[in-house]
């Protein structure tokens, strides 16, 4: 069945730097585009950045723009999320999701998400 | 693009019809997406392309709307569809999501 496992989640003071990793499985990993969306404790989702199939167009969030790298690398099926300069506003449960349908069409929403992983910005 | 749902939350009972509207800034298309999420699990997909509904997900929930308006409805409330409910849209960059809708018992 199609998974998604986000792991590199912990607690880690503000401007230091952290990589979040989702391993995929039951898919073709390379066909489809992949999103990073971030939930702080309480709060609402918040998109953070989409990578196409191949890599060749990614996005981000105005809130980290500048700040945080997403890749992927399509040979491991697994999906990357540097974060660098981290603020407290950061702390949140970030979540890997595949796009919808593969290839370009990245417009009709996300499914499946993965677990989660935690990530905490703390001195 | 900033979407505004309403309400915030919202108390009912089972068999009811339910109504939750996301508003958008501007104009978008129809790339618009509806989600579910329950407390300490992932979201999940419920309405894509403004009113498709995602396979395997109940036909009582259906989506509509174009332009700066959008609903999703429940046709008749259960028990297991009590949740935060968020939308989304994915027409210009960056993506964005409503504040979210929590549906409780009342």
């Amino acid at each position: 069945q199609v998974q998604l496992v986000e792991s590199g989640g912990g607690v880690v003071q503000p401007g230091r730097s952290l990589r979040l990793s989702c391993a995929a499985s039951g898919f073709m990993f390379s066909s489809y585009g992949m999103h990073w969306v971030r939930q702080a404790p309480g709060k609402g989702l918040e998109w953070v950045a989409l990578i196409w199939y191949d890599g060749s167009r990614n996005y981000y969030a105005d809130s980290v723009k500048g700040r945080f790298t997403i890749s992927r690398d399509n040979s491991k099926s697994t999906l990357y999320l540097q974060m660098n300069s981290l603020r407290a506003e950061d702390t949140a449960v970030y979540y890997c999701a595949r796009a919808r349908a593969p290839y370009s069409s990245t417009e009709h929403g996300s499914d499946p998400w993965g677990q989660g992983s935690l990530v905490t910005v703390s001195s | 693009i900033q979407l505004t749902q309403s309400p915030s939350s919202l108390s009912a009972s089972v068999g009811d019809r339910v109504t939750i509207t996301c508003r958008a800034s501007q104009g978008i298309s129809s790339y618009f997406a509806w989600y579910q999420q329950k407390p300490g699990k992932a979201p999940k997909l419920l309405i894509y392309a403004a009113s498709t509904l995602q396979s395997g997900v109940p036909s009582r929930f259906s989506g509509s709307g174009s332009g700066t308006d959008f609903t999703l409805t429940i046709s008749s409330l259960q028990p297991e569809d009590f949740a935060t409910y968020y939308c989304q849209q994915l027409s210009s960059y960056p993506i964005t999501f409503g504040q979210g809708t929590r549906l409780e018992i009342k």
